[in-house]
């Protein structure tokens, strides 16, 4: 099975509005930590957010938030007020705490921010 | 700043020629280095775990033998494409995790990555 699954291989949002990156995971590892990262054309990933297991509160960092539903296994990834510099792609990505440094990273979604 | 330092960022040559990559970590000794591959609009996928002072642990489906991984130092790791051949072209990206401070919360940190061309 697949430790961490976007299903939107590409997204679309108008300059200014807000736009819902999807992420679900799979794991038995009681303690894990959630990672998003944006890798843009020029190929650098960008470390954005970390949501904890453990965390009551769900993470926010500047105009990114994630949105962690943790009986659902989602950690969604919430860009508010899209700018044109926001288009890139998008990685989330998981760690379990238990086995090891090792990250897992989804497929990843493209995000195009139309003006 | 960075972090996490890759050299060089491109390269291009004949095939038949070994072609070394370079990842440092600059302000923290990093035991564990990872070393990753990624193809066009595709996801990251991992080569190898690089151990500092130990062999480095591979992927299944990574031949060793082809990418020579070298940890020699806390802060450097080497990957080495030997005999690169035009399907070895690709994007090479390195990361690794800064061991001070709270475990479970530290993210990876990547280098610029390394787009490799072999004719």
């Amino acid at each position: 099975a697949q430790k961490i699954t976007q299903t939107q291989p590409g997204m679309f949002v108008q300059e200014k509005e807000a736009v819902t990156l999807d992420c679900t995971y799979d794991t038995s590892d009681p303690s894990y930590g959630l990672f998003w990262y944006k890798q843009p054309s020029s190929g650098e990933m960008i470390f954005l957010i970390y949501q904890g297991s453990y965390d009551q509160q769900n993470a926010t960092e500047g105009r990114y938030s994630l949105n962690f539903q943790k009986a659902r296994k989602s950690a969604n990834l919430v860009i508010s007020a899209s700018q044109l510099g926001d288009s890139a792609m998008y990685f989330c990505a998981m760690r379990e705490d238990f086995t090891g440094n090792q990250f897992y990273f989804g497929t990843g979604t493209s995000l195009t921010v139309i003006p | 700043g960075a972090v996490v330092s890759q050299h060089p960022s491109w390269v291009i040559c004949k095939s038949g020629t070994s072609v070394k990559i370079e990842c440092r970590s600059l302000d923290f000794q990093a035991t564990t280095m990872f070393w990753y591959r990624q193809f066009p609009k595709q996801s990251l996928m991992l080569m190898a775990t690089s151990n500092e002072g130990s062999k480095a642990t591979y992927e299944q489906g990574v031949e060793k033998d082809k990418f020579l991984i070298n940890h020699a130092s806390l802060t450097l790791s080497t990957l080495t494409v030997t005999s690169a051949h035009p399907e070895d072209s690709s994007f090479y990206i390195c990361s690794a995790t800064d061991p001070r401070g709270s475990y479970s919360n530290q993210p990876q940190h990547f280098g610029d990555g390394t787009r490799l061309s072999i004719l």
